[in-house]
């Protein structure tokens, strides 16, 4: 079946320790993006990609740094220069090409700093 | 980049009950999502709208976007418990598409009362 993974669905960090957070989808999809959601603020973009090997700056980018390699995959890292990392994150992707289509949502990294 | 403002924040419902959700943007909407959230997971798409005046529905479930494109209202029928859950609409800023990512509303938490 065709869709998007996030991975681990939870994961804890220590301050001052950079974290990936796995996102991969087999939907054969161009444009992917990472969200952000914190209580009280609804869903904030971080980066998107509407092509393999690049990518821009979302909102709310700084603190994060992003690759995509492969069209596949867009991981996500939250770097010790986030300084309140603690959300939950959501993944997504499109068939983007400039059309108002309709992005898969991953089931969400909850990252919590110990 | 355009806000959209949810209303209400929460709502509790008596089970059986009809309720509305409203998602207002202080610019024209080109593209209009619903999406519900469960608690800690994935969005589940819901519905998308594009034209001014329309209107769709799926199960007891209509959402409509004004004729201003400005404004969109999403609407349960007889309510159920398995309709609670956060509700997100999320919009494109632009006319040529939604690949740079969308702009989400804060969510309306929906409780359903047995």
């Amino acid at each position: 079946d065709g869709g998007i993974t996030q991975s681990p669905k939870y994961l804890f960090r220590k301050e001052g320790q950079n974290v990936t957070l796995s996102c991969e989808q087999n939907l054969n999809h161009d444009a992917m993006y990472w969200y952000r959601q914190d209580p009280g603020q609804g869903l904030r973009l971080i980066y998107y990609s509407q092509i393999v090997n690049d990518f821009q700056k979302g909102d709310i980018a700084e603190g994060y740094s992003v690759s995509r390699e492969k069209k596949e995959s867009f991981p996500l890292t939250v770097t010790s220069a986030q300084k309140n990392p603690t959300a939950f994150y959501l993944c997504a992707s499109s068939i983007g090409g400039g059309m108002n289509t309709e992005a898969f949502f991953g089931q969400g990294t909850r990252l919590t700093v110990v | 980049s355009q806000e959209l403002e949810q209303s209400p924040q929460s709502l509790i419902v008596q089970e059986g009950k009809n309720l509305t959700i409203n998602c207002t943007s202080s610019k024209t909407l080109y593209g209009l999502y619903w999406y519900k959230q469960k608690y800690g997971e994935g969005l589940i798409f819901l519905m998308m709208l594009q034209k001014g005046g329309e209107e769709k529905s799926h199960e007891k479930i209509t959402a409509k976007l004004d004729e201003k494109k400005q404004q969109s209202s999403l609407h349960i029928t007889a309510s159920q418990p398995s309709h609670a859950g956060i509700y997100l609409c999320g919009a494109d800023e632009y006319s040529g598409g939604g690949a740079d990512g969308l702009t989400f509303g804060k969510g309306t938490h929906l409780i359903i009362q047995p």
